[in-house]
């Protein structure tokens, strides 16, 4: 099974910062993979998908990039209504395994 | 509207069973791969069972298999996932999901709003 790594863990930044999350797979999968936002007490929502492209109505200061192994998703300019779990996932077959979740917070 | 609406979730003993249900509408069942990810309190996501658009060929993650089984009623556009042997570490939140496909390559669009399943004495 392949397996996805995300860092960091947690993180704290200002409003407007930029903000970078990474998500490493441990075997090559190509450009599938998807980024998913996940706030308090709702359900996940998919931002990004095939590593880059922008899911429809996703804000545009949400970009994603990598192929292969090394990917990132990053904020260009953090808003307070990110504040949320964000997850990668590979969805080079099954089982279609997720990162262990990044969590933004607002400093 | 692509909708989906999880039920059959409750309290039940370890060792006990459970079905759990999702109604979609807006698509068919023969459309698309369907998914079950589940979410333990406080914790990540976890990919647990998939049925295939064709042939309605499945997946369970090992921690499952053997114990899980999904399944779908064509004919009613009803996902389901049968759980049997169930476990203190299977309390979740199982959300079905569906989306894109690229061969086996499916990435998760469309969410329901999830079923809390509790097993405890």
């Amino acid at each position: 099974d392949i397996h996805m790594t995300q860092s960091p863990s947690s993180l704290s930044a200002s409003v407007g910062d930029r903000v970078t999350i990474t998500c490493r797979a441990s075997q090559g999968i190509s450009s599938y993979l998807a980024w998913y936002q996940q706030k308090p007490g709702k359900i996940p929502k998919l931002l990004i998908y095939a590593a880059s492209t922008l899911q429809s109505g996703v804000p545009s200061r949400f970009s994603g990039s990598g192929s292969g192994t090394d990917f990132s998703l990053t904020i260009s300019s953090l808003q307070p209504e990110d504040v949320a779990t964000y997850y990668c996932q590979h969805y080079s077959g099954p089982p279609r395994t997720f990162g262990q979740g990044t969590m933004v917070e607002i400093k | 509207e692509v909708q989906l609406v999880e039920s059959g979730g409750g309290l039940v003993q370890p060792g006990g069973s459970l079905r759990l249900s999702c109604a979609a509408s807006g698509f068919t069942l023969t459309s698309t791969t369907m998914h079950w990810v589940r979410q333990a309190p406080g914790r990540g996501l976890e990919y647990v069972s998939a049925i295939s658009s064709f042939g309605g060929g499945t997946y369970s993650v090992d921690s499952v298999k053997g114990r899980f089984s999904i399944s779908r009623d064509i004919s009613t556009n009803m996902l389901y996932l049968q759980m049997g042997s169930l476990r203190s570490e299977d309390t979740a939140v199982y959300y079905c999901a569906r989306g894109p496909c690229n061969s086996d390559n499916c990435y998760l669009s469309d969410w329901g709003q999830g079923t809390l399943v509790t097993v405890s004495s």
